[in-house]
């Protein structure tokens, strides 16, 4: 019954290399997020959708490209890697609105930790 | 756009003391202040937040408040246990209108709690 889930917890690859990372929330929430943590642990927003369009989209490489093919799920993908990609990647949902009040608290996943070699 | 400042970095404190995290934000417009506990290995997970229109909020051993005036707000966990040892994210963000959630985190504070 895990509410926000992300495979696959760990990836180890090359620089150069194309990969992704998927989420999915079975809370019935409307807006989901990617956060990068780093090594000093400092989390960062870098996307937000909302009923599966972009609503938030940081300063993030172009290489970084998430895609959300419907409200439950949203995966990142990750072109030409880079040392400096490597870091903890957090899917988080929230519902943001319904009806007549707003229900601000983001849930997160697990996380994926991505090392790039 | 919104900065938060948190401090400690790291604390240490003995089972049965106090701990106090404080934070400090930027942008006056934010409205809603949630911390999160992050364990080991795990996501974080919310444990407590405060909205604009209160002062201090409770629950159990956990408390915030919140200074508008001065922008800062606060976590205070009474009667420290082992399982509190981890990392604490204070978050600050406009709930509403278009900003559609987006937070902004603190730096964490790692908090190690010794029998």
């Amino acid at each position: 019954d895990t509410a926000v889930s992300q495979t696959p917890k760990y990836l180890v690859t090359q620089m150069g290399n194309d990969k992704s990372i998927k989420c999915e929330q079975n809370l019935g929430h409307d807006t989901m997020y990617w956060y990068k943590q780093d090594s000093k642990k400092f989390l960062k927003i870098m996307f937000s959708y909302n009923n599966k369009e972009l609503i938030i989209n940081e300063t993030v490489p172009n290489r970084f490209s998430p895609k959300s093919p419907d409200k439950a799920h949203l995966n990142l993908h990750i072109n030409s890697l880079e040392l400096g990609d490597s870091a903890v990647y957090f899917c988080a949902s929230s519902q943001y609105s319904s009806g007549r009040s707003t229900k601000e608290t983001q849930y997160f996943g697990p996380g994926t930790r991505l090392l790039v070699l | 756009g919104e900065n938060v400042e948190q401090h400690p970095s790291t604390l240490s404190v003995q089972e049965g003391d106090s701990a106090v995290i404080k934070c400090t934000y930027s942008d006056s417009a934010s409205n809603y202040f949630p911390w999160y506990k992050q364990e080991l290995g795990k996501g974080p997970q919310l444990i407590i937040d405060i909205r604009s229109n209160v002062g201090e909020k409770k629950d159990q051993r956990i408390a915030v408040t919140l200074n508008k005036t001065a922008k800062h707000f606060s976590l205070h966990i009474t009667e420290t246990q082992p399982e509190d040892s981890a990392v604490y994210f204070c978050a600050a963000g406009y709930a509403g209108g278009t900003s559609y959630g987006k937070l902004t985190f603190g730096q964490g504070t790692i908090l190690t709690v010794h029998p």
